[in-house]
């Protein structure tokens, strides 16, 4: 186990709809990352968030936001929805200047 | 614009064999080059990185062959098993973070009996 829990598993919305996605890291680990990952393909970079703040951002929309609560627990927003954004979210997590990048199981956004 | 070029696709190699998968990079700033397990309905898995300083590192079964030149690096697995089977992602990053990254498109591997 890596430690790192996503909620849900599954999610099915409808286009225009907001989701929010969470994800609760190993105690410790102070920078967390979203990553998207189309089926068939290599996650991608979506944002990374340090101390509550975001450290880094992907070639994504303003409609994807994030936030990092004191209790290493996050979240990943995503404001109305389109059909492209159905995919495999995934947070990771890790310690500060450490190579070892923790993968959370994702959960899987189905947007009809 | 993909930065990291993986092939091949999907690979199938007997028990035993030694399946390699390639990664090309675009971005010299790159300098951080990590390869990443992935099984179905879980997330990745970080199985062996490297830095451009070495020209390869061997972790286990697993070995990355870095050539900075070329500006590619591959994974070799040894003895490969079936439960090796599982699809593969290169991918690389800058500044000395490991966690804004950039992936390859993956390889499926199946290892047959």
């Amino acid at each position: 186990e890596t430690g790192v829990t996503q909620s849900p598993t599954h999610l099915i919305k409808t286009r225009g709809q907001q989701v929010t996605l969470r994800c609760s890291s190993q105690s410790g680990h102070n920078t967390v990352s979203w990553y998207q990952q189309a089926l068939g393909q290599g996650p991608q970079f979506i944002f990374q968030y340090y101390r509550e703040e975001e450290n880094g951002r992907g070639n994504f929309p303003p409609r994807f936001s994030g936030l990092q609560f004191p209790n290493y627990s996050s979240e990943l927003n995503v404001n109305a929805l389109e059909l492209d954004d159905s995919a495999l979210y995934l947070c990771a997590s890790n310690e500060e200047d450490s190579e070892k990048l923790f993968f959370g199981s994702g959960t899987q956004l189905s947007v009809l | 614009q993909q930065q990291v070029k993986q092939s091949p696709q999907s690979l199938i190699v007997q028990k035993g064999g030694i399946p390699i998968i390639n990664c090309a990079y675009e971005n010299t700033a790159f300098d951080y080059f990590p390869w990443y397990q992935q099984f179905p309905g879980k997330g990745p898995a970080l199985l062996i990185a490297i830095r451009p300083d070495v020209s390869e590192k061997k972790e286990g079964r697993f070995t990355i062959s870095f050539n900075k030149s070329a500006k590619q690096f591959s994974l070799h697995i040894m003895d490969s098993q079936p439960g090796d089977s599982a699809t593969y992602f290169c991918a690389a990053s800058m500044d000395g973070t490991a966690s804004k990254l950039t992936f390859g498109t993956g390889t499926r591997l199946q290892v047959t009996l």
